[in-house]
């Protein structure tokens, strides 16, 4: 089956600083998304990605997040100035259609620590 | 804001107990989703209910769709160590297209 790829597995960064997370989705995916799992908790919706913009972002992506899909192939999410509460498992998703009903396919995600 | 909820938090069972978790919506929703996710683990699809009072089955694994389309049931026969995880319910966003999950409710198996 085919696997939505994220890097890199694991991100240390000291706070304040600027991070990528990076995925690659499965190719006939047209729907993007970016959610985010605090340690034990629940998977939250940070943003949704369709057509080279953002069709909806919760209220946890603020002016800090941004996302991209430079190349027509990665989706990146960017962290501008990380803070300690942004430490968590990101994960990458994406469907092939807006559809309600469409599963999603998750990423293995991207932990990230901030220090 | 639409939320979804899930209980209980933590299940622990003997290997051969059976399971059961409940989700519950806020508003109604035109279907639902449920998610495995194991331990250090990313969530994987398990199955999609769309019509009331619908149930499905896959093995040990009985999910079912309220009438009332605003809550649904995971329940596990017979659990295995096989089955250690935790799972969670999706709906809908009222925008559509994102899905919103609940708390999860985390499994563990005792051989």
């Amino acid at each position: 089956e085919p696997e939505v790829t994220q890097t890199p597995s694991h991100q240390v960064t000291q706070m304040g600083q600027e991070v990528i997370l990076r995925c690659v989705p499965i190719s006939n995916h047209l729907y993007f998304y970016w959610y985010r799992q605090i340690l034990g908790q629940k998977v939250e919706f940070l943003v949704s990605f369709y057509n080279n913009e953002i069709s909806e972002k919760s209220e946890i992506f603020d002016d800090q997040f941004s996302v991209e899909r430079p190349d027509g192939s990665n989706f990146t999410l960017k962290i501008r100035s990380t803070k300690l509460e942004d430490s968590a498992m990101y994960f990458c998703a994406g469907g092939g259609t807006l559809a309600t009903n469409e599963k999603l396919f998750f990423g293995s995600g991207t932990q990230l620590s901030v220090l | 804001g639409q939320q979804v909820m899930q209980i209980p938090q933590y299940q622990h069972v003997q290997e051969g107990e059976d399971f059961t978790t409940y989700c519950n919506s806020s508003t109604t929703l035109s279907n639902i989703q449920w998610y495995k996710q194991r331990p250090g683990g990313h969530p994987v699809f398990l199955i999609q209910l769309v019509k009331s009072g619908e149930v499905k089955k896959q093995k040990r694994l009985t999910f079912q769709f309220g009438e009332a389309k605003k809550n649904s049931s995971l329940h596990i026969t017979a659990t295995q160590t096989t089955d250690v995880g935790t799972y969670f319910c999706a709906g809908p966003g009222n925008q559509g297209g994102k899905l919103i999950f609940g708390q999860g409710t985390e499994l563990s198996v005792k051989p």
